[in-house]
């Protein structure tokens, strides 16, 4: 079946625009994640969603970041006023239902290169 | 707070030659452990996963990890190598008191040479 998919896969920003990343999960998983992966690193966690339900976004830097899913399935990630800092790989994943110990799927991630 | 150290960065491997990913992890709980891969141009892979019980877990693909609690390890080895195996491999952690959420280490690109 379809893997997670997201879109676009390459974004070129001036500092100062407003970007949205989108993540179609695999469709009946109830965990959506979003991760930032800097160049040469591990991806750190942003924001989790069970559900519609937007359960931890500790991890969101700034109040610059904000990410919703409306409707239980896809979801949106947007950036306001995009920084050089912010330049990295997004990457959305999504599990079958909700725990620690569920394995999450990987789309092939969102390039974002802030000019 | 969860932690994950992947040690090496770069680990360059003959082929047919055996290999060792190292990881080490920080958690105060009990956790569930995971290494996914990734190939050039690709997403993220789960390769394998330790959730409980046999202490040594298995992948189709010939990867193998021990979790040693007493040294809070997950190491990754395969005892022979295939050109197609290079790709980097990321050691993650996530544990009931963090959430759902996973905890990623830095990282080791696994380059296998002819």
């Amino acid at each position: 079946g379809a893997g997670v998919s997201q879109s676009p896969r390459y974004k070129v920003a001036k500092r100062g625009q407003d970007v949205a990343l989108r993540c179609d999960p695999i469709s009946g998983h109830v965990s959506l994640f979003w991760y930032q992966q800097a160049l040469g690193q591990g991806p750190e966690f942003l924001t989790y969603f069970q559900n519609e339900a937007q359960l931890d976004k500790s991890g969101l830097p700034s109040d610059r970041f904000f990410a919703e899913r409306p409707e239980g399935s896809v979801s949106t990630l947007k950036i306001q006023r995009t920084q050089q800092e912010d330049s990295a790989v997004y990457l959305c994943a999504s599990s079958t239902l909700t725990g620690p110990q569920e394995t999450q799927y990987f789309g092939p991630g969102t390039r974002l290169l802030v000019l | 707070a969860q932690s994950v150290t992947q040690l090496d960065s770069q680990v360059p491997v003959f082929e047919e030659a055996p290999v060792e990913l190292r990881c080490n992890y920080s958690s105060s709980v009990s956790v569930y452990l995971f290494w996914y891969v990734q190939y050039p141009n690709q997403g993220l892979q789960l390769l394998l996963k330790y959730l409980s019980g046999s202490t040594l877990v298995e992948s189709i693909n010939g990867f193998e990890a021990e979790f040693n609690k007493s040294q809070t390890s997950f190491h990754l080895r395969k005892p022979s190598v295939h050109i197609s195996d290079t790709a980097e491999y990321f050691c993650a952690v996530s544990d009931r008191a963090a959430g759902n959420k996973l905890t990623f280490g830095g990282g080791t690109r696994v380059l296998v040479k002819p």
